[in-house]
C-alpha cells in the first residue's frame, strides 16, 4: 500500500534560519505530492503540490521538489518567520484512492 | 477560508451518547472525506464519499457511519461514544471548480469532546 514518512518533530529553529522537513513516499504509479500547514487551532490548509516527476511546488517560500528517483518531496525554506510556526504535513493521493498522509512535524521558530 | 463549513465547531458530550457532525462542501465540489485528528494517533483518514456513494474507507470504526445527501452535504455519525473518540474531527472536499481532481480542502473542524 502507499505510505509516506515525514522527519520527527518537534523542529526548533531560530528566525531566518534555514528549514528542511524530509518527506519520503511509498507508491505505485504516479501520485500526486502534497504539503499541507495546520496553524494552531485551525484546520490543514494546502501549502503546495506537484503531480508529477521533477515537478517543484511553491508558496509563501516554501519550495518541494518531486523527486521520483529518491521518492522524495521535502520541504525547504531558506529563512523561516516566527508566523511560520505550524504542523507541517506531507500527503501523497492518486485518484479514486484514500489520501495517505504523513504524521505531521511540528514547526516552532523562536525570535 | 477554504469554502469548507462545519458544524458545530465544538461539542461535549458524555460516553455512550450518539452525535452528528455535518459537513457542507465547497461549491461544485463532489467528493467529501471524514478525518480523526487525535494527539497520540494523528491525522486519520476515515471514509470518503463521492457523489452521494461511498468511494473509498480507512480507519473508521464500526461504531461510526456517514452519508453525503443530494445535495452533497454529509454527515458523520458517532455512536457509543467512548473517551478515546474526543478529537478534532476535520471534512475536506475536492473534486470541482477550478482546482484539480485531488487537491482537498478542509473545514475548520468539530471538536469532540467526550466526558
Amino acid at each position: 500500500g502507499n505510505s509516506v514518512t515525514q522527519m520527527e518533530g518537534p523542529v526548533t529553529l531560530s528566525e531566518e534560519a534555514f528549514l528542511t522537513i524530509n518527506c519520503t513516499y511509498t507508491a505505485t504509479g504516479y501520485p500526486s505530492l502534497f504539503w499541507y500547514v495546520q496553524y494552531p487551532g485551525e484546520g490543514l490548509q494546502l501549502l503546495l503540490k506537484a503531480t508529477k516527476a521533477d515537478d517543484k511546488g511553491s508558496n509563501k517560500g516554501f519550495e518541494a521538489t518531486y523527486r521520483k528517483e529518491t521518492t522524495s518531496f521535502h520541504l525547504e525554506k531558506g529563512s523561516v518567520q516566527v508566523s511560520d510556526s505550524a504542523v507541517y504535513f506531507c500527503a501523497l493521493i492518486r485518484p479514486l484512492q484514500k489520501v495517505t498522509f504523513g504524521t505531521g512535524t511540528k514547526l516552532q521558530v523562536i525570535p | 477560508d477554504s469554502g469548507v463549513t462545519q458544524t458545530p465547531k465544538h461539542l461535549i458530550t458524555a460516553t455512550g451518547q450518539r452525535v452528528t457532525l455535518r459537513c457542507s462542501p465547497r461549491s461544485g465540489d463532489l467528493s467529501v472525506y471524514w478525518y480523526q485528528q487525535s494527539l497520540d494517533q494523528g491525522l486519520q483518514f476515515l471514509i470518503q464519499y463521492y457523489n452521494g456513494e461511498e468511494r473509498a474507507k480507512g480507519n473508521i470504526l464500526e461504531r461510526f457511519s456517514a452519508q453525503q445527501f443530494p445535495d452533497l452535504h454529509s454527515e458523520l455519525n458517532l455512536s457509543s461514544l467512548e473517551l478515546g473518540d474526543s478529537a478534532l474531527y476535520f471534512c475536506a472536499s475536492s473534486g470541482g471548480g477550478s482546482s484539480s481532481y485531488n487537491e482537498q480542502f478542509f473545514g475548520p473542524g468539530t471538536r469532540l469532546t467526550v466526558l
